[in-house]
């Protein structure tokens, strides 16, 4: 069983602050690693995904892997209260699918 | 463009029941998924249609969990008869490609008492 994992938080930081949440995932062949974003009682929203070793930018998020690791990471900078949510790391477990592997989030609150 | 809509958004129902829970995919999009949150757990997949023949049910928990998608548009979860670990946010999602940007529905919020 391929397991996901992430602090549950909840995690707080001040406006315009980094906020900086982390996943590890078990499956050393897993190939595709996503994070979703859910405000309370809505659905979870694609805002990142990464394929290979490095960062990915877009926006004032960062998406970092590091396969060797098992490590996936999200950055956002200059944190707004509109960021206020649970953070979902996602990994493939199958090429051309979306069977995904989800952690249990993170919750994070900005402070204004 | 209209979202992955899911019916509906709460049922409360008693152990033993039936409960049939529908979503309707984003148009054009003919991969469907199912996935389940139980609370405190993570999402977890529950199955992927492929226009309507079921790709993957690994994860379906039981035979007590029916899925359908007659005609490759809206999609069905029934479960008869309900049990009380059967209660959670019930979440469809769907995408275009197999691979390609998955977008889900809102869930639908199943209590069994």
């Amino acid at each position: 069983q391929k397991e996901v994992e992430q602090n549950s938080g909840p995690l707080s930081v001040p406006e315009g602050a980094i906020a900086s949440l982390n996943c590890t995932y078990s499956d050393r062949g897993s190939q595709s690693f996503f994070w979703y974003r859910q405000y309370s009682g809505k659905s979870p929203e694609l805002i990142m995904s990464i394929y290979s070793n490095g960062d990915k930018e877009d926006g004032r998020f960062t998406a970092q892997l590091n396969k060797a690791s098992q490590y996936v990471s999200l950055l956002i900078r200059d944190s707004q209260p509109s960021d206020s949510a649970t953070y979902l790391c996602a990994v493939n477990g199958y090429p051309g699918a979306n069977n995904l592997f989800f952690g249990t989030g993170t919750r994070l609150t900005v402070i204004p | 463009e209209a979202g992955v809509t899911q019916f509906p958004s709460h049922s409360v129902i008693e152990k033993g029941q039936t409960v049939t829970l529908r979503c309707d995919p984003i148009s054009g999009h003919d991969n469907l998924y199912w996935y389940r949150r139980v609370m405190g757990k993570e999402i977890k997949f529950l199955l992927h249609f492929v226009k309507e023949s079921k790709q993957d049910e690994s994860g379906m928990p039981n035979n007590r969990f029916l899925a359908e998608r007659t005609g490759g548009t809206y999609s069905t979860l029934k479960v008869q008869p309900a049990e009380l670990e059967d209660s959670g946010v019930y979440f469809c999602a769907s995408s275009r490609g197999g691979g390609e940007k998955l977008f889900f529905g809102s869930g639908t919020q199943l209590s069994v008492l």
